[in-house]
């Protein structure tokens, strides 16, 4: 089973902040949360990763609770081409090619 | 290439034949991953290699498939006497370094479609 839960669909409206949660309150000291999402009928595209600070990059923001049971991917402004599965995943850095990845979250920006 | 490839895109084949997936690696990434998804499910583990060597192997579901990779490059995903269970997207991804395809240098294909009739 997968090790994290995630809403099965959100809608979020254009050019607003799309905030998606996860939780994974079994998540272990030496497990990183890694976002990656998947737009229709294309391979998974890494979005961002990390340890218990938040992070930030180009594409994303992520902010971990204090406990790190729980997570939220947030898209500052959501275009009609962040319409994906979004996918949120506990692993260790290394040795992360096994882990089990569970159905995501279908996200749908509406113009 | 510029990203990793799979061919081909989409497969139909008739129950019990053998099929081949292919994918091509970006280039000088020496760690390949297949995994399967079926239909609005999340990714499935299905093979790791390093190089020319299959660490773990543990993901494949059955001892109809296997796969192999030469010249640390391309890599071959074989299904032997196909069932319907097996159609799926079967993805491939490749990184410059072991331990898994979850870091920033990993970049999946698109997959390969198959479909079992």
């Amino acid at each position: 089973d997968a090790k994290t839960t995630q809403p099965t669909s959100m809608d979020c409206a254009e050019g607003r902040a799309a905030n998606l949660p996860c939780n994974h309150s079994t998540i272990s000291g030496n497990e990183y949360v890694y976002w990656y999402r998947q737009i229709h009928s294309q391979g998974p595209q890494y979005i961002i990763h990390g340890l218990k600070n938040n992070e930030t990059n180009e594409m994303a923001s992520l902010i971990i609770t204090e406990d790190r049971k729980s997570s939220t991917l947030i898209l500052p402004h959501a275009t009609l081409r962040d319409t994906a599965v979004y996918y949120c995943i506990v692993s260790p850095r290394d040795s992360n090619y096994q882990l089990i990845w569970g159905a995501g979250t279908k996200l749908i920006i509406k113009p | 290439g510029a990203g990793v490839s799979q061919s081909p895109s989409n497969k139909v084949t008739e129950k019990g034949k053998d099929v081949e997936l292919r994918c091509d690696p970006i280039s000088g990434h020496t760690a390949l991953y297949w995994y399967r998804q079926s239909l609005g499910q999340g990714l499935e583990f299905l093979i790791y290699f390093q190089g020319n060597s299959a660490p773990d192997k543990s993901g494949l579901p059955s001892d109809r498939f296997s796969a192999e990779r030469t010249g640390g490059s391309v890599s071959t995903l074989t299904i032997q006497r196909t069932q319907q269970e097996d159609s799926a997207v079967y993805l491939c991804a490749s990184s410059l370094r072991t331990g898994g395809p979850l870091n920033t240098e990993a970049f999946f294909g698109q997959g390969t479609r198959l479909t079992v009739v």
